[in-house]
C-alpha cells in the first residue's frame, strides 16, 4: 500500500521563486492536512482540507496556498519563497468524523525544503 | 487553545531497561484523543499508540504502553525492554474530534547499547 506519497523529498529554492509539493493518498481518506516541522519544535498546521474543494487555514498559512480538485491530492503552493519557509513539509490524511474515525493521522516521508 | 507540554526534551535508556515519556495537555474538552508518535531520523511519523479519553483502561501495545491521568492531564508513554531501534524522537498530540492534531515539541530519546 503507498499510503500517502509525497513529492519531492528535496528541494534547495532561491529567494523568491516559487514551487508546488505534491501530495497523494490512496485511502480514499476525506481529510488532508500540509504541516511544517521547523528544528527542535513540533509539527505546526498550515493549511488543511475535509473533502475535495472545501480547504481552510490553519495555523500558519502565510505565504502558502493549496488546493483539493480531488480526494486524492492535495498540493503546497508556495510564493515568494522566503529563508522563513526552510523546513521540513509534512502532508498527513485522516478518515473524516463521518466514518472509520479514529484520530489518527497518516503521514508522507516529509520534503525538505532549504530557501537560500 | 490547547496546548500540549513535554517537559523533557531528551532521555536516555540503557538498551533492555524502561524509560517513560512524560505529557501534559491542557483542554476544557471531554471527549478527545492522545496519540504518541514516533519520528526515527528516516523523519517518516509512525504511530505509536492511541488513547480514547472516554476509555479508562490505558492503551498498550507490545512494548508500549501509556499511563493516561485525565483529571490530571497527564498522558506518559512507557517504554519497556528498550532496543536500539527505538532511538527516535517521541511526540505527543491530543486531538478533539475536529481536524487539528496539537503537537508537544518532542522528546529525543537514546538508546544507550
Amino acid at each position: 500500500n503507498a499510503g500517502v506519497t509525497q513529492t519531492p523529498k528535496f528541494r534547495i529554492l532561491k529567494i523568491g521563486q516559487s514551487m508546488t509539493l505534491q501530495c497523494a493518498q490512496d485511502m480514499n481518506h476525506n481529510y488532508m492536512y500540509w504541516y511544517r516541522q521547523d528544528p527542535g519544535m513540533g509539527l505546526k498546521l498550515i493549511y488543511y482540507s475535509v473533502g475535495a474543494g472545501i480547504t481552510d487555514k490553519g495555523e500558519v498559512p502565510n505565504g502558502y496556498n493549496v488546493s483539493r480538485s480531488t480526494t486524492e491530492d492535495f498540493p503546497l503552493r508556495l510564493e515568494l519563497a522566503a529563508p522563513s519557509q526552510t523546513s521540513v513539509y509534512f502532508c498527513a490524511s485522516s478518515y473524516g468524523l463521518d466514518r472509520g474515525f479514529t484520530g489518527e493521522l497518516f503521514f508522507g516521508e516529509g520534503s525538505r525544503l532549504t530557501v537560500l | 487553545a490547547q496546548t500540549v507540554t513535554q517537559s523533557q526534551p531528551e532521555m536516555s535508556v540503557q538498551e533492555a531497561e524502561t524509560v517513560t515519556l512524560s505529557c501534559t495537555y491542557d483542554t476544557s474538552e471531554s471527549d478527545y484523543y492522545l496519540f504518541w508518535y514516533k519520528q526515527p531520523p528516516s523523519r517518516q511519523m509512525i504511530l505509536v499508540i492511541r488513547q480514547e479519553a472516554y476509555k479508562q483502561q490505558n492503551a498498550t501495545e507490545n512494548r508500549f504502553s501509556v499511563n493516561f491521568q485525565k483529571a490530571a492531564k497527564s498522558f506518559s508513554l512507557k517504554i519497556s525492554d528498550s532496543q536500539l531501534g527505538d532511538a527516535a524522537m517521541y511526540f505527543c498530540a491530543y486531538r478533539m474530534r475536529s481536524y487539528q492534531l496539537t503537537f508537544g515539541k518532542g522528546t529525543k530519546l537514546s538508546v544507550i547499547p
